[in-house]
Parts: structure tokens; sequence; C-alpha cells
């Protein structure tokens, strides 16, 4: 089965710190990766996701992931964290099947302080 | 605007007691899905639907069941509420692409608490 591995739980940072966050996963076919964002009291929505094509994907308010095949690495990054930011994030990803499913990740709680 | 809506926010239950969570979806998706969200364990998949009637257990159905009896609406049923499924519900949809289920839509969760 696949599993996804996030790095860190909990991340505190000052405002205008670069941010990464690390994903793993651990299928070694073809895959679909997400990361998605749940901020304080909100729903979780879709930060960015690749599909194929460029590693290097762009997703909302600044945030961007970088998809490395042979280190089954998507790790998330912002240059410059905002204190709008403080959220919990998570990696997720799917085999490329048509019938897969979705496998989060344990998510990382990111605090950023103003 | 794509919308996912669960019936409950929050709900209280004894341990014994049946337990409904329902989730509508407005954007005719084909797909839709029951997580469950711990503290430090993230989402796990409770069971899943592709289509009307359909259900497939996803990691962790032990305790649950679903019901799915029209496309918009995907119901969680918990047959005897025990004190360890006390936690918060996602519902989520999404439209499948050729090559996985898509993008995921997720409503608000309900919190539901088991005494």
């Amino acid at each position: 089965a696949q599993s996804v591995s996030q790095h860190n739980h909990h991340v505190i940072l000052s405002e205008a710190a670069s941010l990464e966050l690390g994903c793993n996963y651990s299928y070694g076919g073809t895959v679909n990766l997400f990361w998605y964002v749940q901020y304080p009291g909100q729903h979780l929505q879709l930060l960015l996701k690749y599909f194929s094509g460029d590693p290097l994907v762009k997703g909302i308010k600044g945030f961007e992931a970088e998809f490395i095949k042979s280190k089954f690495s998507f790790n998330l990054r912002k240059p410059s964290v905002q204190w709008s930011d403080t959220a919990e994030y998570f990696c997720a990803v799917n085999r490329n099947s048509g019938y897969s499913t979705l496998t989060f990740g344990k998510g990382t709680m990111l605090l950023v302080s103003p | 605007d794509v919308k996912v809506t669960q019936s409950s926010r929050y709900l209280v239950k004894r341990t014994g007691e049946k337990v409904f969570l329902e989730c509508v979806q407005d954007m005719d998706h084909e797909n839709m899905f029951w997580y469950r969200q711990d503290p430090g364990l993230g989402l796990r998949l409770i069971y899943f639907s592709y289509d009307v009637k359909m259900k497939e257990k996803g990691d962790i159905p032990e305790g649950y069941s679903v019901s799915r009896e029209k496309k918009e609406r995907f119901s969680l049923i918990l047959e005897s509420a025990s004190t360890n499924q006390t936690s918060m519900y996602l519902c989520a949809s999404s439209k499948p692409t050729g090559d996985g289920p898509g993008e995921l839509f997720f409503g608000e969760g309900s919190r539901l608490t088991v005494l």
C-alpha cells in the first residue's frame, strides 16, 4: 500500500521567513501529487497539484512545490511566509489509475508569528 | 461555487447509539468519500463510492457503513457508536479523471463526540 510521510508535525516561523515542508511517498509507479491546506476553522482546500509536465508547480498564495521523482518527494515551499499562512498542511498522493484513492500524510501544523 | 454540505457540524452521542452523518454535493460529482481526521494521524479513508449504489471500503472501514442511494448524497452510518469513534468526519467529492480521483472538494466537517 502506498504511504505518505510528512517530515515535520509542527513548524514555527516568523513572518518573512522562508518555508519548506517535506513530503515523501512510497509508491514506485506513476503518481499524482497534491498539497491541501486547512486554515483554522475552515474546510480543506487545494493548494496545488502535480499530474504531469513541469515538476515545479505553482499554487495559490505564492506557494510552489517541486516533484523530484528520484527522491519520491514533493516538497512545499514559500519564499516569505505571512501570519495568514498559519494553517495545517497535508500532502496527498494517488496512484495514476482510474480507481485509485487519495492517501494523505499526517499533516504539518504551521504557526507563523507576526 | 462548488459546495459539499455536511448536515451536522457538531454531534454528541452516547455509546451504542446509531449515528447518521449526511453529506450532499451540488457539483454532479461521481466520486464521494468519507475520511476521519484525528490529530497526529492526518486523514484516513473510511469508505468511498464511485457511483450510485456503489461502495468500497477504505483503510479503516470497521464499525462504519455507508449508503449512496442518490448521486448527490453519501451517508456515513455508525451502527453502534463507540468512544474511539470520537473524531472529525470529513466528506469529499470529486469528478474522476482518467488517472485518479481528481481534485477533492471537502465539506466543513462533522465533529462527533461519543460519550
